[in-house]
């Protein structure tokens, strides 16, 4: 069984300012790794997938890979009360299905 | 875009009841997931298929079976509901093998009284 820990938070930031996410995991072979935001009420919706030891940009998104510390983060730049929501991370099983988090809330405060 | 269509948002059922979850993809992949949610507990995998007529259990798969005689078509059956399993219901779909990001319909929230 893969091991995925996330802070459930939640955590409050301010908008404007940086919101960061973490994840760890147990299985330093998985190879891919996926953040997905959940509204309340609402299925999962995939914002960032990773791949690579690095960071990797998509608009105000910025996920972190650091494979060697087995832990994954995403950073959300100038954060909006839209981006109030739960934060799940996933990582690859090897059978094509995902371990999940149980997630983050996080909320924006005007 | 992948849509994945669950056939109902809100069910409401009984005791000892046989229930159908249906869910649909129409992006032609490979692999499809049941998962239920719930607070706490995070998603958890029922079965997944990778295959037409395969199926494989996940982490739970107890109380409840699955059928794939479509590509595009998973169904979860509750062969006789308990009230255990009141919980969010989550098809989802993805294609190839390993490393593909799972696309998610937009759930059932099950009841059962």
């Amino acid at each position: 069984q893969k091991e995925v820990e996330q802070n459930s938070g939640p955590l409050s930031v301010p908008e404007g300012a940086i919101a960061s996410l973490n994840c760890t995991y147990s299985d330093r072979g998985s190879q891919s790794f996926f953040w997905y935001r959940q509204y309340s009420g609402k299925s999962p919706e995939l914002i960032m997938f990773i791949y690579s030891n690095g960071d990797k940009e998509d608009g105000r998104f910025t996920a972190q890979l650091n494979k060697a510390s087995q832990y994954v983060s995403l950073l959300i730049r100038d954060s909006q009360p839209s981006d109030s929501a739960t934060y799940l991370c996933a990582l690859s099983g090897g059978a094509n299905n995902l371990f999940f988090g149980t997630g983050t809330r996080l909320t924006v405060i005007p | 875009d992948v849509k994945v269509t669950q056939s109902s948002r809100y069910l409401v059922k009984r005791t000892g009841e046989k229930v159908f979850l249906e869910c649909v993809q129409d992006m032609d992949h490979e692999n499809m997931f049941w998962y239920r949610q719930d607070p706490g507990l995070g998603l958890r995998l029922i079965y997944f298929s990778y295959d037409v007529k395969m199926k494989e259990k996940g982490d739970i798969p107890e109380g409840y079976s699955v059928s794939r005689e479509k590509k595009e078509r998973f169904s979860l059956i509750l062969e006789s509901a308990s009230t255990n399993q009141t919980s969010m219901y989550l098809c989802a779909s993805s294609w190839g093998r390993g490393n593909s990001p799972l696309h998610f319909g937009n759930g059932t929230r099950l009841t059962v009284t």
